[in-house]
């Protein structure tokens, strides 16, 4: 089991550019989540997809979206980056719609200049 | 709203100490509560998940305890090895499915 895989894993951005992060699920799970840690914080929540819809969404900007696809993996989008989009990007995934245990990527590390 | 607040934020032992650390969140009504270790720059590791209707839970070294009703956990590491030294995140879940974290916990266990 490969469990939670996250591409790429460093990324160099300019402000003002788009970026897209990738995400393949642990096997057997359905739901995909995003969070966003800033250096020296904790990973706050940015939103939960589960069944290709999303079904959460933390305090953060229309500049950031996602999709699910029918595999279950998911990419997260941002547009117009800013310097302060700089952070580890972390996906979690889990199975069903009950707060299950979820299980954590490697992150991808952005980085905009 | 749900916070979730860590002491000490940083901790400096030396080796083979046991050490307590410490999370507290302000809503009782929760699901599960989770510690995790992060190494620098790296994803999270799971350590113990405890659910709401449990008090303890044990894996190994550590042993993580859960107070709803007072509304705190602790992370208990024994006999601490330099191998421990990394970042400790505590995190809950409640009805709406995602995980709200502390600031964390940065250990560093001396040789």
């Amino acid at each position: 089991d490969a469990g939670v895989t996250q591409s790429p894993t460093h990324l160099i951005k300019t402000r003002g550019q788009q970026v897209t992060l990738r995400c393949s699920p642990k096997s057997g799970h359905d739901t995909v989540s995003w969070y966003q840690q800033a250096l020296g914080q904790g990973p706050q929540f940015i939103f939960q997809y589960y069944e290709e819809e999303e079904r959460q969404r933390g305090n953060f900007p229309d500049r950031f979206s996602g999709h699910q696809f029918p595999n279950y993996s998911s990419e997260l989008n941002v547009n117009a980056l800013l310097l302060g989009d700089s952070a580890l990007y972390l996906c979690a995934s889990s199975w069903g719609q009950g707060n299950t245990e979820a299980f954590f990527g490697q992150g991808t590390r952005l980085t905009v200049v | 709203k749900q916070e979730v607040t860590q002491i000490p934020a940083a901790l400096s032992v030396p080796e083979g100490e046991n050490l307590v650390l410490n999370c507290s969140f302000t809503d009782s009504a929760i699901y599960n509560l989770q510690w995790f270790r992060q190494d620098p720059g790296k994803g999270l590791t799971s350590l113990l998940l405890i659910q709401s209707s449990q008090r303890e839970q044990t894996s190994g070294r550590l042993n993580a305890s859960l107070d709803k009703s007072s509304g705190r956990s602790t992370l208990y590491i024994a006999a601490s090895q330099p191998g421990d030294s990394a970042t400790y995140l505590c995190a809950v879940t409640s009805g709406t499915y995602k995980y709200i974290f502390g600031t964390g916990t940065r250990l560093k266990v001396l040789a």
